[in-house]
Order: structure tokens, then C-alpha cells, then sequence
């Protein structure tokens, strides 16, 4: 039972760097999320998407695109990256948006930017 | 601007103890009260969860208490035990919205 994946688990860029972090889910949920956790900050919304074709900006989306390329999978891509973007990555899905909907997290993406 | 302040930062309590971890929030339009817990190299995982229409919900070991008036909410973990060694985050938001506002963390250590 796979639930959430990530891809990858870790990865280390150069600034101005692109990457593109992967994410798809198998329990047939309509919405997902893209996070970022950073030592002090808790999880922050980046973006998510409530339904395949649509997307929606969180509360930190500036230097992040994302793609909703069918209900399995929600991609979110940094175009040129900066230190600042180095964070652990955390994908998650739900049934239905809204944060009374329990959310299912993946394991999350470490990434680092030199 | 943290929307929902969390302390301690860390803690670390014997086997059988009380854990406590204490949350507050500014926005009275907050409705929805999730704690998740994450384990090291793994994502969060929803533990229990409040709405202000009750001051207490119990789930196992595992209670919220919830103060409206003083606009804060705690967990409390009886009979600790080492398995419960975790990050622990609160969150709050309003029910049904799409942004849910997570706390810094908390790491619990349950020392045998």
C-alpha cells in the first residue's frame, strides 16, 4: 500500500539550477498539496490543487510552478533555484480540499542548493 | 508572521509521564484544530483533531484540550511511552478552507 510518493527522497542543486520534484498517490483522492518545512517554521503551503485541472497558490508559492498532469500526480518544479528554496519537500493528498480533510503525507524530498 | 506559536520547542519525558505541548492562536476565525505527528524520515501524519464546539476529545492516550476564551489548545499524551518519540505539530484553520496553518514543532523524546 504506497499511498504517497515521493521522488526523489534527496537531491542537491547548484543556484540557478532547475528540477522538477515528483509526486503521485494511489488512493484515488481528488486534491494534493506541495509543502515546505524549514527548522523553525513548521509546514508552509506552496500550492495545492482541489481537483485535476486545477491549481491554486498557498502561502509561499513565489519561485514555484506546479502541474497537476492527472488525478495520480502533482509535479512541482523550481525553475532557477536559490538557496533559499533549500527545504525538505512534502507532498500530500486528500480526498477532497479542506483542512478538515484528513491530508496523507509522502516521506518528502530533501533538497539543497549550494 | 506565525500564525500558530508552539512550545515547548522540544521535550523530554520518563516512560508512564504526562507530555504536554501547548498552542496559541491569534485569529478568532480559526475553527479547526489538527495535531499531526511525524516521525524522523517520514511525512506527518493526522493524530487526532478539535473543533471549538468541545473543550476536550480524547482519542486513546492521546486528548486536545481546547480554550476558546484564551484562544489556546494543548495535547496531552498520557502513559508516554519511548514509541510516542516523535515531532509533534498543532495547526489550525478555518473548518473546510484550503490553508492549514502549522505550528514549529514540537520533538518529544520518552525516555525508558
Amino acid at each position: 500500500n504506497a499511498g504517497v510518493t515521493q521522488t526523489p527522497k534527496f537531491q542537491v542543486l547548484k543556484t540557478g539550477q532547475s528540477m522538477t520534484l515528483q509526486c503521485a498517490q494511489d488512493m484515488n483522492h481528488n486534491s494534493m498539496y506541495w509543502y515546505r518545512q524549514d527548522p523553525g517554521m513548521g509546514l508552509r503551503l506552496i500550492y495545492y490543487s482541489a481537483s485535476e485541472g486545477t491549481t491554486d497558490k498557498g502561502e509561499v508559492p513565489n519561485g514555484y510552478n506546479v502541474s497537476r498532469l492527472n488525478k495520480r500526480e502533482f509535479s512541482l518544479r523550481l525553475e532557477s533555484a536559490a538557496p533559499s528554496q533549500t527545504s525538505v519537500y512534502f507532498c500530500a493528498s486528500s480526498f477532497a480540499v479542506g483542512s478538515n480533510q484528513p491530508q496523507h503525507f509522502g516521506d518528502g524530498t530533501r533538497l539543497s542548493i549550494l | 508572521q506565525q500564525q500558530v506559536k508552539q512550545s515547548p520547542q522540544s521535550l523530554i519525558v520518563q516512560k508512564g509521564g504526562i507530555s504536554i505541548i501547548n498552542c496559541a492562536y491569534e485569529n478568532t476565525a480559526f475553527d479547526y484544530f489538527p495535531w499531526y505527528q511525524q516521525f524522523p524520515g517520514k511525512g506527518p501524519a493526522l493524530l487526532i483533531a478539535i473543533r471549538p464546539d468541545v473543550s476536550e476529545k480524547k482519542e486513546g492516550r492521546f486528548t486536545i484540550s481546547f480554550n476558546k476564551s484564551a484562544k489556546q489548545f494543548s495535547l496531552h499524551i498520557m502513559d508516554s511511552q519511548p514509541g510516542d518519540s516523535a515531532t509533534y505539530f498543532c495547526a489550525a484553520s478555518i473548518y473546510g478552507a484550503n490553508n492549514l496553518f502549522f505550528g514549529t514543532g514540537t520533538r518529544l523524546t520518552v525516555i525508558p
